[in-house]
């Protein structure tokens, strides 16, 4: 009966280098999200997964990012060649089909704050 | 495209004061409307909804009415608490998809 998760908690890397975040969707929950909030800004949307349709990548900054889902379960966000600018909490959301569920409600994750020196 | 703007903080408030934070949005047809709370420590959660015109939406005492003729959806509490110091994001969606937020309005109460 676990909520999203997400990990690791915080991450500190050197520019340049590559970084993957994880997110572990509530069970059954084919819809997954992933956002990320700038310090004092609100949530950007970066990708949208639906069960085995094409994710809608419309919200991703730049060729460095790029996210996979296996199935119905596990995501990964990857960014490659880190920049200051990427420093952020990066926030995994998951919901239930569409048409099922109350609202189709997005349960959030408590994030991974990147670090990016 | 679809956008949220939200009153800016820092908004800091008495206990037991009336509590406004304002929120409009711009968006093609007739979206959802939220407000998430972010308390201190802990993860983004859903405080309230409203998926049509003139709903309210409400829960612990907050309340926010979709205004179509406005674009708004201002949150209101009569009167807050120290337990209510957070930070409130207004949202939209549109379909199933993705949410667009505000960039948040950090609210402390004082004792």
């Amino acid at each position: 009966g676990a909520g999203v998760s997400q990990s690791p908690s915080n991450k500190v890397t050197e520019k340049g280098k590559d970084v993957e975040l994880r997110c572990d969707p509530i069970s059954g929950h084919t819809a997954l999200y992933w956002y990320r909030q700038r310090l004092g800004q609100g949530l950007e949307f970066l990708i949208y997964f639906q069960g085995n349709s094409a994710p809608d990548k419309s919200g991703l900054p730049s060729d460095r990012f790029s996210a996979e889902r296996t199935g119905e379960s596990v995501s990964t966000l990857t960014i490659q060649r880190t920049q200051q600018e990427d420093s952020a909490v990066y926030l995994c959301a998951s919901s239930s089909p569409p048409g099922q569920g109350i609202y189709n409600e997005q349960f959030f994750g408590p994030g991974t704050r990147l670090t990016v020196l | 495209g679809n956008s949220v703007t939200q009153m800016e903080g820092p908004v800091t408030l008495s206990e037991e004061a009336f509590l406004t934070i304002n929120c409009t949005y711009t968006a093609t047809g007739y979206p959802s409307l939220f407000w998430y709370v972010q308390y201190p420590g802990e993860g983004l959660q859903l405080l309230l909804k409203a998926t049509k015109a003139d709903d309210k939406g409400s829960n612990k005492g907050f309340e926010a009415t979709y205004r179509k003729e406005t674009t708004s959806f201002h949150l209101e509490k009569g009167s807050v608490q120290v337990s209510d110091s957070a930070v409130y994001f207004c949202a939209l969606r549109q379909g199933a998809q993705k949410l667009v937020f505000g960039q948040g309005t950090r609210l402390t109460i004082n004792p």
